[in-house]
């Protein structure tokens, strides 16, 4: 099916473990985004890739990494969890031009004990 | 990146039409106002988006001040499942480094 997944929906893991959210979109949409909404929040932008292997930081990056080797995938990765990181988490993608929508997945529920 | 305001709530009653404002006097030629919302428990979803002129589809209506400095998103009939978080966002070719506001919180009582 066409669209943009996000998995796994639901992820429990300790403080200081390596945990990788995956995103997967099926349009070739050049950009792509990840967003964390913490409880009662707006969203926050952690990273955007603007085409295979180009990322950059968003507003909020430390703890995180990125990689896009592939156009269709964009997995963020915490090399060590820690609580302040417990969060949902979207990610995003959208054509080139002003007129493309975005398009979110069903996000990623993180609970880091 | 150009920056939106908007209202933090707003109320409604149902099946009355709301007006949700959004300012963007920084907003460049070649932005797009896009409008998202958030219903509970889910991810931001498309609304609406336009350049210039006034915009229609099933969802909602936009209005666009003459000057592109401020909108309107416009539900003509407001339900109990429009109850949602309510972003306005700038758009633009280069699409980079997309924030969002804090959105509006719409409440629609019966």
């Amino acid at each position: 099916d066409a669209g943009i997944t996000q998995s796994p929906r639901y992820k429990i893991t300790e403080t200081g473990r390596q945990v990788t959210l995956m995103c997967h979109q099926t349009w070739s949409h050049s950009y792509m985004f990840w967003y964390r909404q913490d409880l009662g929040h707006g969203l926050r932008l952690i990273y955007y890739s603007a085409a295979a292997d180009i990322t950059d930081k968003g507003e909020v990056p430390d703890g995180y990494v990125v990689s896009r080797s592939k156009t269709e995938n964009f997995p963020l990765t915490l090399e060590s969890a820690t609580r302040s990181q417990t969060s949902v988490y979207f990610c995003a993608s959208r054509d080139t031009g002003g007129g493309s929508p975005l398009h979110f997945g069903n996000g990623t529920r993180l609970t880091v004990t | 990146d150009a920056k939106t305001t908007q209202p933090n709530s707003m109320e409604s009653n149902e099946e009355e039409p709301v007006h949700l404002p959004c300012n963007h006097s920084t907003i460049s030629g070649t932005d797009y106002i896009h409008w998202y919302r958030q219903l509970p428990s889910q991810g931001p979803e498309y609304v609406i988006h336009g350049l210039t002129s006034n915009v229609n589809n099933r969802m909602a209506s936009l209005a666009i001040a003459e000057d592109r400095k401020s909108s309107t998103l416009i539900l003509h009939r407001a339900t109990l499942r429009d109850a949602a978080v309510y972003y306005c966002i700038l758009l633009n070719n280069a699409g980079n480094m997309l924030t969002f506001g804090g959105g509006t919180r719409l409440m629609v009582k019966p």
